[in-house]
Protein backbone atom coordinates (compact mmCIF):
# COMPACT_ATOMS: atom_id res chain seq x y z
CA UNK A 1 0.00 0.00 0.00
CA UNK A 2 2.06 2.97 -0.92
CA UNK A 3 -0.58 5.91 0.09
CA UNK A 4 -0.06 8.74 -1.64
CA UNK A 5 2.95 9.02 -4.11
CA UNK A 6 4.37 12.87 -5.24
CA UNK A 7 6.91 12.83 -8.27
CA UNK A 8 9.35 14.29 -8.71
CA UNK A 9 10.59 14.67 -5.39
CA UNK A 10 13.75 17.33 -6.63
CA UNK A 11 13.04 19.94 -9.38
CA UNK A 12 14.63 23.25 -10.63
CA UNK A 13 13.36 25.46 -12.92
CA UNK A 14 14.39 28.37 -14.98
CA UNK A 15 11.86 31.10 -14.84
CA UNK A 16 9.33 31.00 -17.71
CA UNK A 17 9.51 27.08 -17.85
CA UNK A 18 6.84 25.04 -17.40
CA UNK A 19 6.15 21.77 -15.52
CA UNK A 20 3.52 19.49 -13.68
CA UNK A 21 3.65 18.13 -10.40
CA UNK A 22 2.15 14.77 -9.89
CA UNK A 23 0.27 12.83 -7.38
CA UNK A 24 -1.30 9.65 -6.80
CA UNK A 25 -2.82 7.59 -4.64
CA UNK A 26 -4.29 3.94 -4.33
CA UNK A 27 -6.25 4.05 -0.91
CA UNK A 28 -9.95 5.43 -2.81
CA UNK A 29 -9.76 8.65 -1.66
CA UNK A 30 -12.46 11.14 -2.70
CA UNK A 31 -10.51 14.36 -1.76
CA UNK A 32 -7.28 15.52 -2.78
CA UNK A 33 -5.26 18.72 -2.17
CA UNK A 34 -2.09 20.78 -3.26
CA UNK A 35 -0.29 22.33 -0.30
CA UNK A 36 2.83 24.64 -0.74
CA UNK A 37 5.24 24.99 2.17
CA UNK A 38 7.31 27.82 2.95
CA UNK A 39 9.77 28.60 5.14
CA UNK A 40 8.11 30.31 8.70
CA UNK A 41 4.98 29.66 7.28
CA UNK A 42 2.39 27.21 7.71
CA UNK A 43 1.38 24.97 4.98
CA UNK A 44 -1.27 27.06 2.29
CA UNK A 45 -4.03 25.31 0.64
CA UNK A 46 -3.35 25.99 -3.38
CA UNK A 47 -6.08 24.11 -4.62
CA UNK A 48 -8.31 20.90 -3.88
CA UNK A 49 -10.23 18.67 -5.28
CA UNK A 50 -13.50 17.70 -2.94
CA UNK A 51 -14.56 14.43 -5.70
CA UNK A 52 -13.70 13.56 -8.64
CA UNK A 53 -14.71 15.60 -11.52
CA UNK A 54 -14.19 19.11 -9.39
CA UNK A 55 -11.74 21.10 -8.38
CA UNK A 56 -11.27 24.70 -6.12
CA UNK A 57 -9.10 27.66 -5.72
CA UNK A 58 -7.51 27.72 -2.32
CA UNK A 59 -5.96 30.12 -0.42
CA UNK A 60 -2.74 30.76 -3.01
CA UNK A 61 -3.68 29.44 -6.27
CA UNK A 62 -2.65 32.15 -8.79
CA UNK A 63 0.33 31.03 -11.00
CA UNK A 64 -1.41 27.46 -10.85
CA UNK A 65 -3.69 25.12 -12.16
CA UNK A 66 -4.84 21.42 -11.78
CA UNK A 67 -6.54 18.74 -13.18
CA UNK A 68 -8.17 15.67 -11.32
CA UNK A 69 -7.52 13.40 -14.07
CA UNK A 70 -9.23 10.20 -12.40
CA UNK A 71 -9.99 9.46 -8.32
CA UNK A 72 -6.41 8.53 -7.88
CA UNK A 73 -4.19 11.21 -9.49
CA UNK A 74 -4.23 15.21 -8.62
CA UNK A 75 -1.94 16.90 -11.15
CA UNK A 76 -0.64 20.38 -10.10
CA UNK A 77 1.04 23.05 -13.43
CA UNK A 78 2.92 25.60 -13.58
CA UNK A 79 2.75 27.32 -16.26
CA UNK A 80 5.26 29.97 -16.44
CA UNK A 81 7.40 29.14 -13.52
CA UNK A 82 8.90 32.34 -11.29
CA UNK A 83 11.06 32.50 -8.18
CA UNK A 84 8.21 33.09 -5.43
CA UNK A 85 6.85 29.64 -6.67
CA UNK A 86 10.17 27.75 -5.16
CA UNK A 87 8.34 26.05 -2.22
CA UNK A 88 8.04 22.50 -1.25
CA UNK A 89 4.75 21.28 -2.22
CA UNK A 90 2.40 18.60 -1.21
CA UNK A 91 -0.33 16.37 -2.10
CA UNK A 92 -2.46 15.23 0.41
CA UNK A 93 -5.48 13.18 -0.17
CA UNK A 94 -8.43 11.92 2.29
CA UNK A 95 -11.85 10.21 2.51
CA UNK A 96 -14.03 12.89 2.64
CA UNK A 97 -16.04 13.62 5.22
CA UNK A 98 -14.37 13.20 8.64
CA UNK A 99 -11.78 11.15 7.69
CA UNK A 100 -7.85 11.57 8.60
CA UNK A 101 -4.96 12.85 5.95
CA UNK A 102 -2.60 11.39 3.83
CA UNK A 103 0.42 13.39 2.74
CA UNK A 104 3.21 12.61 -0.05
CA UNK A 105 7.12 13.07 0.80
CA UNK A 106 6.75 16.29 -0.86
CA UNK A 107 8.32 18.00 -4.42
CA UNK A 108 11.24 20.34 -3.88
CA UNK A 109 11.10 22.76 -6.28
CA UNK A 110 13.45 25.38 -6.89
CA UNK A 111 12.77 28.48 -9.40
CA UNK A 112 15.99 30.08 -10.56
CA UNK B 1 -10.10 32.33 8.25
CA UNK B 2 -9.50 30.37 11.38
CA UNK B 3 -6.05 31.45 12.83
CA UNK B 4 -4.34 28.50 14.20
CA UNK B 5 -1.12 29.62 16.89
CA UNK B 6 1.26 27.31 18.22
CA UNK B 7 3.48 27.67 21.11
CA UNK B 8 6.64 27.34 21.56
CA UNK B 9 8.14 28.16 18.36
CA UNK B 10 11.36 26.07 19.27
CA UNK B 11 11.96 23.63 21.96
CA UNK B 12 15.28 22.02 22.99
CA UNK B 13 15.17 19.57 25.98
CA UNK B 14 17.07 16.51 27.47
CA UNK B 15 16.10 12.91 26.56
CA UNK B 16 13.36 11.64 29.23
CA UNK B 17 11.62 15.04 29.68
CA UNK B 18 8.03 15.19 29.37
CA UNK B 19 6.93 17.70 26.42
CA UNK B 20 4.14 20.22 25.82
CA UNK B 21 3.24 22.16 22.60
CA UNK B 22 0.31 24.42 22.87
CA UNK B 23 -2.28 25.04 19.89
CA UNK B 24 -4.72 27.91 20.11
CA UNK B 25 -7.50 28.77 16.82
CA UNK B 26 -9.35 31.41 16.34
CA UNK B 27 -13.00 30.21 14.81
CA UNK B 28 -15.19 26.98 15.94
CA UNK B 29 -13.59 23.82 14.22
CA UNK B 30 -14.82 20.07 13.78
CA UNK B 31 -11.55 18.46 14.07
CA UNK B 32 -8.03 19.44 14.97
CA UNK B 33 -4.82 17.57 13.79
CA UNK B 34 -1.49 16.80 15.11
CA UNK B 35 1.06 16.26 12.39
CA UNK B 36 4.72 15.38 12.49
CA UNK B 37 7.37 16.58 9.99
CA UNK B 38 10.96 15.17 10.31
CA UNK B 39 13.73 16.97 8.92
CA UNK B 40 13.47 17.13 4.91
CA UNK B 41 10.69 14.58 5.33
CA UNK B 42 7.12 13.94 4.73
CA UNK B 43 4.26 14.93 7.43
CA UNK B 44 2.66 12.26 9.14
CA UNK B 45 -0.95 12.45 10.99
CA UNK B 46 -0.10 11.62 14.61
CA UNK B 47 -3.86 12.46 15.56
CA UNK B 48 -7.05 13.84 14.36
CA UNK B 49 -9.66 14.72 17.08
CA UNK B 50 -12.78 16.54 18.01
CA UNK B 51 -12.90 15.97 21.21
CA UNK B 52 -11.72 14.92 24.81
CA UNK B 53 -7.72 13.16 24.76
CA UNK B 54 -6.35 10.17 22.58
CA UNK B 55 -3.06 8.74 23.35
CA UNK B 56 -0.75 6.51 21.21
CA UNK B 57 2.32 5.37 22.45
CA UNK B 58 4.22 8.10 24.59
CA UNK B 59 1.91 10.48 22.74
CA UNK B 60 -1.06 11.82 23.99
CA UNK B 61 -3.35 15.08 22.91
CA UNK B 62 -6.23 16.72 23.85
CA UNK B 63 -8.39 19.15 23.18
CA UNK B 64 -10.82 21.79 24.78
CA UNK B 65 -13.45 22.68 22.30
CA UNK B 66 -14.73 25.57 24.72
CA UNK B 67 -11.60 27.29 24.94
CA UNK B 68 -10.20 26.72 21.64
CA UNK B 69 -6.94 24.77 22.51
CA UNK B 70 -4.98 21.69 21.96
CA UNK B 71 -2.10 20.42 23.63
CA UNK B 72 0.11 17.64 22.64
CA UNK B 73 2.06 15.81 25.12
CA UNK B 74 5.14 13.92 24.76
CA UNK B 75 6.20 11.37 27.78
CA UNK B 76 9.27 10.05 28.04
CA UNK B 77 11.04 11.86 25.40
CA UNK B 78 13.88 10.59 23.47
CA UNK B 79 15.80 11.50 20.47
CA UNK B 80 13.85 10.41 17.84
CA UNK B 81 11.26 12.42 18.46
CA UNK B 82 12.88 15.18 17.30
CA UNK B 83 10.70 16.95 14.19
CA UNK B 84 9.06 19.41 13.51
CA UNK B 85 4.96 19.18 15.46
CA UNK B 86 2.26 20.95 13.46
CA UNK B 87 -1.25 21.71 14.56
CA UNK B 88 -4.13 22.32 11.75
CA UNK B 89 -7.33 22.46 11.98
CA UNK B 90 -10.58 21.94 9.96
CA UNK B 91 -13.17 19.71 9.07
CA UNK B 92 -14.94 20.66 5.80
CA UNK B 93 -13.95 19.48 2.17
CA UNK B 94 -11.78 22.48 1.83
CA UNK B 95 -8.63 21.62 3.48
CA UNK B 96 -6.52 22.45 6.40
CA UNK B 97 -5.34 25.48 8.01
CA UNK B 98 -2.08 25.30 9.77
CA UNK B 99 -0.08 26.86 12.10
CA UNK B 100 3.60 27.45 11.75
CA UNK B 101 4.93 24.80 13.45
CA UNK B 102 6.80 23.72 16.39
CA UNK B 103 10.69 22.54 15.89
CA UNK B 104 11.56 19.87 18.75
CA UNK B 105 15.04 19.04 19.56
CA UNK B 106 15.64 16.41 22.28
CA UNK B 107 19.31 16.15 22.77
CA UNK B 108 20.56 12.55 24.34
Amino acid sequence: NAGVTQTPKFQVLKTGQSMTLQCAQDMNHNSMYWYRQDPGMGLRLIYYSASEGTTDKGEVPNGYNVSRLNKREFSLRLESAAPSQTSVYFCASRIGGSGGYTFGSGTRLTVV
Amino acid sequence: KNEVEQSPQNLTAQEGEFITINCSYSVGISALHWLQQHPGGGIVSLFMLSSGKKKHGRLIATINIQEKHSSLHITASHPRDSAVYICAVGGGADGLTFGKGTHLIIQP
